[in-house]
């Protein structure tokens, strides 16, 4: 019920390419879904979330679908960069400012210059 | 976005000592802090959940003699590595939520604890 499943595991893209990752959760109370970034020997920093009552966003070349039926929600970078090579968490949590973050396994993304 | 500080970023000592880390929040209040540890190429893992004023929450299996964690103030958390040893060696991060910044939880830096 707490789980929150991440794929794929690492990836591989062209520059201007698509990345596409993707995360199922199972607890239905989970109502916040953010997507972080982390370069090695960094913090993670928040790139973007979602609450369920959309099935988009967008903010610049990020954008998350959601999809509340199926308990799905990707992330995907429009014109990858090689600057984007880091790894990218996604996150499951309730709204409440005290409620734990249910992270993904990671996926770790190599943009090919 | 709001600003975490954790330091010191890297830190090594020797095995059967302690070892503080402190995480502030420089521009918002953190009702609730959170302890990570993240092992290489994996997620984090969650320690604890601290809430100002209150007795920390320990994840099963996390030794909470081991990792103490104070929450004294609404921008200060620490996390003290007691008798530490070479497992105990890590990337320690915390993060902060609350006050106006509602669901967003934002990360410090890190802490690279290396027990020689």
């Amino acid at each position: 019920q707490q789980q929150v499943k991440q794929s794929p595991q690492s990836l591989i893209v062209q520059k201007g390419g698509i990345s596409i990752i993707n995360c199922a959760y199972e607890n239905t109370a989970f109502d916040y879904f953010p997507w972080y970034q982390q370069f090695p020997g960094k913090g993670p920093a928040l790139l973007i979330a979602i609450r369920p009552d959309v099935s988009e966003k967008k903010e610049g070349r990020f954008t998350i679908s959601f999809n509340k039926s199926a308990k799905q929600f990707s992330l995907h970078i429009m014109d990858s960069q090689p600057g984007d090579s880091a790894t990218y968490f996604c996150a499951a949590s309730k709204g409440s400012g005290t409620y734990k973050y249910i992270f993904g396994t990671g996926t770790r993304l190599k943009v090919l210059a | 976005g709001a600003v975490v500080s954790q330091h010191p970023s890297r830190v090594i000592c020797k095995s059967g000592t302690s070892v503080k880390i402190e995480c502030r929040s420089l521009d918002f209040q953190a009702t609730t802090m959170f302890w990570y540890r993240q092992f290489p190429k994996q997620s984090l893992m969650l320690m604890a959940t601290s809430n100002e004023g209150s007795k920390a929450t320990y994840e099963q299996g996390v030794e909470k003699d081991k990792f103490l964690i104070n929450h004294a103030s609404l921008t200060l958390s620490t996390l003290t590595v007691t008798s530490a040893h070479p497992e105990d060696s890590s990337f320690y991060i915390c993060s902060a939520r609350g006050g106006n910044r509602g669901a967003e939880a934002f990360f410090g830096q890190g802490t690279r604890l290396t027990v020689v």
